[in-house]
């Protein structure tokens, strides 16, 4: 069974210009996250989605990012514009439902350098 | 005050120590512990969940102290492929909300 399948795995990009991360989850699972992960941090959630409803967008800076998941499946992380303090890993994980619904499956991640 | 403290480390140690380390967390009504592993440039991935009573998974040991609130992990007999970054990990709910510490680093050296 694939994993979390995630792209790309590298962008760069300069500041000022926007920048679009996707996501595909495991098959089944309802819950999808993103998180960031900073240099020597752990990850931290941006958003959480149940099915296509984001049900915990709270540490989202919503000024300038943006997410998706129109159809409940791949979801699609968005920032415009990237700002230098943006340069981190970004990493999509999946969850099933039911009593396992705490174990968290990540993706590769996203490595964004904005220049 | 963070809600996971770990020691960062890094912890060195030659193939065959044993090393063991903590992670404290701040909510006491805490419900669910894990360890995840992050290799270099990796994913985090499951280690193992901790449970009340402690748990073991070969050489991996996890213990639960509720009433100083930390949870660790002793790995014995270290393997080369036992260096990563070992993240420990707190659900305060028992929902989907996972709290990540900033991860301990083992170097497990020949």
């Amino acid at each position: 069974e694939a994993g979390v399948v995630q792209s790309p795995r590298y962008k760069i990009i300069e500041k000022k210009q926007p920048v679009a991360f996707w996501c595909n989850p495991i098959s089944g699972h309802n819950t999808l996250y993103w998180y960031r992960q900073n240099l020597g941090q752990g990850p931290e959630l941006l958003i959480r989605y149940e099915n296509e409803e984001a049900v915990d967008d709270s540490q989202l800076p919503k000024d300038r990012f943006s997410a998706e998941r129109l159809k409940g499946v791949d979801s699609t992380l968005k920032i415009q514009p990237a700002e230098l303090g943006d340069s981190a890993v970004y990493l999509c994980a999946s969850s099933p439902t039911g009593a396992a619904k705490n174990i968290q499956y990540f993706g590769a991640g996203t490595r964004l350098s904005v220049l | 005050r963070k809600e996971v403290e770990q020691d960062p480390g890094p912890f060195n140690v030659p193939e065959g120590a044993t090393v063991a380390f903590n992670c404290t967390y701040s909510n006491s009504a805490s419900q669910s512990f894990f360890w995840y592993r992050q290799d270099c440039r990796k994913e985090p991935k499951l280690l193992m969940s901790v449970y009340s009573s402690g748990n073991e998974d070969g050489r991996f040991t996890a213990q639960l102290n509720r009433a100083s609130q930390y949870i660790s992990l002793l790995i014995r007999d270290s393997k080369l492929s036992d260096s990563a970054t070992y993240l420990c990990v707190v659900n305060p709910f028992n929902d989907y909300k996972l709290s990540f510490g900033a991860g301990t680093t083992v170097t497990v050296r020949a």
